[in-house]
C-alpha cells in the first residue's frame, strides 16, 4: 500500500517568514495530493490540493509543488501569520477516496 | 450549504461493548469515507461508501463495519470494543470519486473513549 512520509514534525517560524513542509510517497499510481490544516480540537480542513497533471498550484499565500519523478510534494506558506499555527497533514490517493496521510507537521508562528 | 455532521460528538463505552457512529454528508455528496485519528497512528483510512456500496476498505479488523443509506448518510459500527479503539473517528464526504469530485470535507468527528 501507499506510504506517505512528512517532514518536519514540528516547525517554528517568525511571523512574516515562510514555512515549507515536505512529503514523499511510495505508490507511483498516486495522482491526488491534498493538504489539510487541523487546529486544536477542530476538524481537518482542506486548504489546497494538486493533481498529477500539474506541477504547481497557488492560492494566495499558499502554494503546493509536485515532483512526480521524485515522488515528493511540498506545501509553501508565505508571509506567515499567527492564525497559520496548526497541524498540517499531507495526503496521497490513487483516485479512490482512500487518503493515505502523513504524520503531520505542527507549525507554530511566533508573533 | 450545511457541512458534514457527525453524531454523537462524544461517547464513553466499556470494553466488550459495541458502538454505532453516524455521519451525514454535505447535501449532494454521495461518497462517505471514515478515518480513525489517534496520537500514535495518526489518520488512518477505515472504509469508503458510494451509492450504498463499500468501494474501499482499510487495514482494520472485521470488528469495524459500516453501511450507507439511500440518502447517503452513513454509519459505522465497532463491535467488541477494545481499549485501543479509543480515538477520534472522522468521516469525510465528497461528491463522488475521480477529479474534483474526490475532494473530501471532514466532519467534526466523534471522540470515542473505551474504558
Amino acid at each position: 500500500g501507499e506510504n506517505v512520509e512528512q517532514h518536519p514534525s514540528t516547525l517554528s517560524v517568525q511571523e512574516g517568514d515562510s514555512a515549507v513542509i515536505k512529503c514523499t510517497y511510495s505508490d507511483s499510481a498516486s495522482n491526488y495530493f491534498p493538504w489539510y490544516k487541523q487546529e486544536l480540537g477542530k476538524r481537518p480542513q482542506l486548504i489546497i490540493d494538486i493533481r498529477s497533471n500539474v506541477g504547481e498550484k497557488k492560492d494566495q499565500r499558499i502554494a503546493v509543488t509536485l515532483n512526480k519523478t521524485a515522488k515528493h510534494f511540498s506545501l509553501h506558506i508565505t508571509e506567515t501569520q499567527p492564525e497559520d499555527s496548526a497541524v498540517y497533514f499531507c495526503a496521497a490517493s490513487s483516485g479512490a477516496n482512500n487518503l493515505f496521510f502523513g504524520t503531520g507537521t505542527r507549525l507554530t508562528v511566533i508573533p | 450549504k450545511a457541512g458534514v455532521t457527525q453524531t454523537p460528538r462524544y461517547l464513553i463505552k466499556t470494553r466488550g461493548q459495541q458502538v454505532t457512529l453516524s455521519c451525514s454528508p454535505i447535501s449532494g455528496h454521495r461518497s462517505v469515507s471514515w478515518y480513525q485519528q489517534t496520537p500514535g497512528q495518526g489518520l488512518q483510512f477505515l472504509f469508503e461508501y458510494f451509492s450504498e456500496t463499500q468501494r474501499n476498505k482499510g487495514n482494520f479488523p472485521g470488528r469495524f463495519s459500516g453501511r450507507q443509506f439511500s440518502n447517503s448518510r452513513s454509519e459505522m459500527n465497532v463491535s467488541t470494543l477494545e481499549l485501543g479503539d479509543s480515538a477520534l473517528y472522522l468521516c469525510a464526504s465528497s461528491l463522488g470519486f475521480g477529479g474534483p469530485q474526490s475532494e473530501q470535507y471532514f466532519g467534526p468527528g466523534t471522540r470515542l473513549t473505551v474504558t
